[in-house]
């Protein structure tokens, strides 16, 4: 597609349960990465991926987070035994290089809304 | 370690008016700087970036110029319009390596007409 797609753009899950939120990025794009934007907290860096490199895993607040990203493309983030605290926007982005070889540009998809409630 | 601090918002101003938001940030190096935009409802979108000291980024009529003497990295807008309102987010990040963006905590603005 034209841009980076996440689904669903919204959840709503029981405290306890296990979520799966699904990013596709731009085609071509070898980087991708999730964050994590919440009140008061502002806009968190979860996780890193760079082609066939290990991910940075970094900025993942618990064990309860994971996140893969299978031939290089598609990624899935999961949380498991989710808690009130997980309720946030988490948001994907993808990156390549600019025309003038800058190679931070990062695009973001709309985002998936999760509420636990 | 890289941070970002922006003026806390919201910001409110009247269609026309001169819009600066602040942004500075603490970093060893030169890393590269960046203005992203959230409007209502949708993500973040690129605004504009500089990506060495003294650069000029610009777009839409916004500009912002990368100053390593006094770590800034400030939003301008010389007339705001209404379609302006959104959240505005300054970032930092490294060209090489990990690529992650630290960003600032955002200043929504709000044009009235």
């Amino acid at each position: 597609g034209a841009g980076v797609s996440q689904s669903p753009s919204n959840k709503v899950t029981e405290k306890g349960k296990d979520v799966e939120l699904r990013c596709d990025p731009i085609s071509g794009h070898t980087a991708l990465y999730w964050y994590r934007q919440s009140l008061g907290q502002g806009l968190e860096f979860l996780i890193y991926f760079q082609g066939n490199s290990a991910p940075d895993k970094s900025g993942l607040p618990s064990d309860r987070f994971s996140a893969e990203r299978t031939g290089g493309s598609v990624s899935t983030l999961t949380i498991q035994r989710t808690q009130q605290e997980d309720s946030a926007v988490y948001l994907c982005a993808s990156s390549g290089e600019d025309r003038e070889g800058t190679k931070n540009i990062q695009y973001f998809g709309a985002g998936t809304r999760l509420s636990v409630l | 370690g890289d941070s970002v601090t922006q003026m806390e918002g919201p910001v409110t101003l009247s269609e026309e008016a001169f819009l600066t938001i602040n942004c500075t940030y603490t970093a060893t190096g030169y890393p590269s700087l960046f203005w992203y935009v959230q409007y209502p409802g949708e993500g973040l979108q690129l605004l504009l970036k500089a990506t060495k000291a003294d650069d000029k980024g610009s777009n839409k009529g916004f500009e912002a110029t990368y100053r390593k003497e006094t770590t800034s990295f400030h939003l301008e807008k010389g007339s705001v319009q209404v379609s302006d309102s959104a959240v505005y987010f300054c970032a930092l990040g490294r060209s090489s390596n990990t690529g992650k963006l630290i960003f600032g905590q955002g200043t929504t603005l709000q044009v009235k007409p």
